[in-house]
């Protein structure tokens, strides 16, 4: 069974980083792109970055470029996302999805993270 | 990028009734490998979104054949047949064409 588990959100003071993890199980992660997608209370959702399955490329949305980065240990089946300089509009639950092998697209989402900026 | 418009936004209907939402992309949704990158999700509150069909008119594995999709370039419906309470939630299309992947505004289902 395909599993994603995120972990590592929280409340946390504008101006200040996190670093949110993703731990999947059931497939094998290295043969996957892997994409982190938020959603703001009461929006839709927002994609945010994706990776290559080795790691060596990334694309990020032009709206979070530079703050964010997207890693992956695939020794670990770990997918992380690294936020710096929050501010209360990255107030989201985070989500991250596997890329599908056989179509470009998302098929399975993790039930995501909920990270707080407040003061 | 690329920007997905859905109609309506919200949807109330009766149980046993059809329903039917749809989304127009800000271009073609064909890629240049000749397929088309545009699916719909489900999102029941408290729950993330989950694939209902792929490239237009693939159902996802377990989803049921009441769920229909259709279109072609940047026009696309989804269609509910029978619609049942477990129905109700959220509708998104999506386009995986080109990143950043870009999500409708949603459509709120609701049984009447």
């Amino acid at each position: 069974e395909v599993q994603l588990l995120e972990s590592g959100g929280g409340s946390i003071q504008p101006g200040g980083s996190l670093r949110l993890s993703c731990s999947v199980s059931g497939f094998i992660f290295s043969n996957h792109w892997m994409h982190w997608v938020r959603q703001a209370p009461g929006e839709g959702p927002v994609s945010l970055a994706e990776i290559s399955p080795d790691g060596t490329r990334t694309v990020y949305a032009d709206s979070v470029k530079g703050r964010l980065i997207i890693s992956r240990d695939n020794a670990k089946n770990t997918l992380f996302l690294q936020m710096a300089s929050l501010g209360v509009e990255d107030t989201a639950v985070y989500y991250c999805a596997r890329g599908t092998v056989d179509w470009k697209g998302t098929d399975y989402w993790g039930q995501g993270t909920l990270v707080t900026v407040t003061s | 990028d690329i920007v997905m418009t859905q109609t309506p936004l919200s949807l109330s209907v009766a149980l046993g009734q059809s329903a039917s939402i749809s989304c127009r992309s800000g271009q073609s949704l064909v890629h240049s490998d000749g397929r088309t990158y545009f699916n719909w999700l489900h999102q029941r509150p408290g729950q993330p979104p989950r694939l209902l069909i792929y490239e237009i008119s693939n159902r996802f594995s377990g989803v049921p054949d009441r769920f229909s999709g259709s279109g072609a370039g940047a026009d696309f419906t989804l269609k509910i047949s029978r619609v049942e309470a477990e129905d109700v939630g959220t509708y998104y299309c999506m386009q995986t064409k080109q990143y950043p992947h870009a999500f409708g505004q949603g459509t709120k289902l609701e049984i009447k």
